[in-house]
């Protein structure tokens, strides 16, 4: 199957501070998603970006189908975006794969 | 909102028994997906659903069973619990006119077997 690679697993944050969280995939895909896990466990969808490029508040996402990789922004980051971030594809048959996810925690 | 709702939202049952998960949804979307949460393992797919009575098998499906006879509605079952199937469980959506492939999650449920 195809594979999902995170980095960094861990990321500690001061409070205002920008970030860059990276999402690696070894095959061509349909779909990608990013997800924040918040510290009471509800996952929100972020993104829905196959391509290209979106951007939702302080948050952006940036997708390059063709080098097979996808990057999340953080601007000004808050104690709100403390959480686990995780990537997900899809290549077929409506199957999504998980990363392993990137822990973020921002300090005030 | 995406309108899914799953019950319930903790379990403890005993080894051996059966279990049933249900997740329910409002807004006609036509995927529907169980995945499970574990400490080192991220999520993981178990089953999933493209249609009313048309379902297949994820990566973890071993010991569960799925049933969909509504679109509104899927069903996890645990045929007869063992403690390696204590986890989060979560059930998630796409497939919508109005949100087209975007993933959503319900709230989960946190299921202990004793």
């Amino acid at each position: 199957g195809i594979q999902v690679e995170q980095s960094p697993p861990d990321l500690i944050l001061q409070e205002g501070a920008n970030s860059t969280l990276r999402c690696n995939f070894s095959d061509s895909v349909n779909n990608l998603q990013w997800f924040h896990q918040n510290p009471w466990g509800q996952l929100i969808n972020l993104f829905y970006i196959p391509s290209g490029t979106k951007q939702n508040g302080r948050l952006s996402a940036t997708t390059v189908a063709t080098e097979r990789y996808s990057l999340l922004y953080i601007s000004s980051s808050q104690t709100t975006d403390s959480g686990v971030y995780f990537c997900a594809v899809e290549r077929e048959d409506y199957k999504l794969s998980f990363g392993a996810g990137t822990t973020v925690t921002v300090r005030a | 909102d995406a309108g899914i709702t799953q019950s319930p939202r903790h379990k403890v049952t005993e080894t051996g028994t059966p279990v049933t998960l249900r997740c329910h949804q409002t807004e006609n979307h036509r995927y529907m997906y169980w995945y499970r949460q574990d400490p080192g393992h991220g999520l993981r797919l178990i089953h999933y659903s493209y249609g009313v009575k048309d379902t297949d098998k994820g990566e973890v499906s071993d010991g569960y069973s799925v049933s969909r006879s509504k679109t509104e509605d899927f069903l996890l079952t645990l045929e007869s619990a063992t403690s390696s199937q204590t986890s989060v469980y979560f059930c998630a959506i796409s497939g919508s006119k109005n949100y087209g492939e975007k993933l959503f999650f319900g709230s989960g449920t946190q299921l202990s077997v004793l």
